[in-house]
């Protein structure tokens, strides 16, 4: 069964910074993983899915990076804004099974 | 834009109480999801459909029923509310095909039992 681990859990830095945001599967036969942010209160919203056979997709000042074969994926945001702060996660999904959510990233970026 | 949305932001109900959450989606998705998410348990899935008339249980369904008469429309059933049911939960859909698809959320309705 597909398990899902981020790191770190939370995340405090000053406006301007560089971050890396981790997430960890043990699964590594995935099809795809997608990255969400979520806001208090609020639902998910979707950021980027990359595909298995992508090494990387980039939004904006998001990028995210995928290996499979050591099951991990990153998220790097440049240039953090206070607007950023929120709660990312990740999903990998495996063929014919769902989506399975790690436990999130608490970001917050510091004006 | 993809457009998911769930019938009340917040709800409140008595222990005991029949309760029906209503999730819409205007992209003609086939596969729609219901999770509820407490803190430190992340989200969970309570059942997923493929297709209208099509449930398939998730991770924790016990307390819980679905209802898809329509493609656009999943409903949530709990047949008898609990005080463990007070959570967030979310709905999401997504079309069939594993490849370049991705997972479009609500904004989730915030349930208390009291």
């Amino acid at each position: 069964k597909q398990e899902v681990t981020q790191i770190p859990a939370a995340l405090s830095v000053p406006e301007g910074e560089n971050l890396v945001l981790n997430c960890s599967f043990t699964d590594s036969a995935i099809y795809n993983l997608q990255w969400f942010r979520q806001d208090p209160g609020k639902g998910l919203t979707s950021l980027l899915l990359i595909q298995s056979s992508q090494r990387e997709q980039t939004s904006g000042r998001l990028n995210a990076s995928l290996d499979k074969s050591s099951g991990r994926s990153t998220l790097y945001i440049a240039a953090s804004q206070p607007g950023d702060s929120a709660t990312y996660l990740c999903a990998p999904k495996n063929y014919g099974q769902n989506f399975v959510f790690g436990p999130g990233t608490r970001l917050s970026v510091l004006p | 834009d993809v457009k998911v949305t769930q019938s009340s932001r917040y709800l409140v109900k008595r222990t005991g109480e029949k309760v029906f959450l209503e999730c819409v989606q205007d992209m003609d998705h086939e596969n729609m999801f219901w999770y509820r998410q407490d803190p430190g348990l992340g989200l969970r899935l309570i059942y997923f459909s493929y297709d209208v008339k099509m449930k398939e249980k998730g991770d924790i369904p016990e307390g819980y029923s679905v209802s898809r008469e329509k493609k656009e429309r999943f409903s949530l059933i709990l047949e008898s509310a609990s005080t463990n049911q007070t959570s967030m939960y979310l709905c999401a859909s997504k079309i069939t095909s594993d490849r370049a698809n991705e997972q479009y959320f609500g904004p989730g309705t915030r349930l208390t039992v009291t």
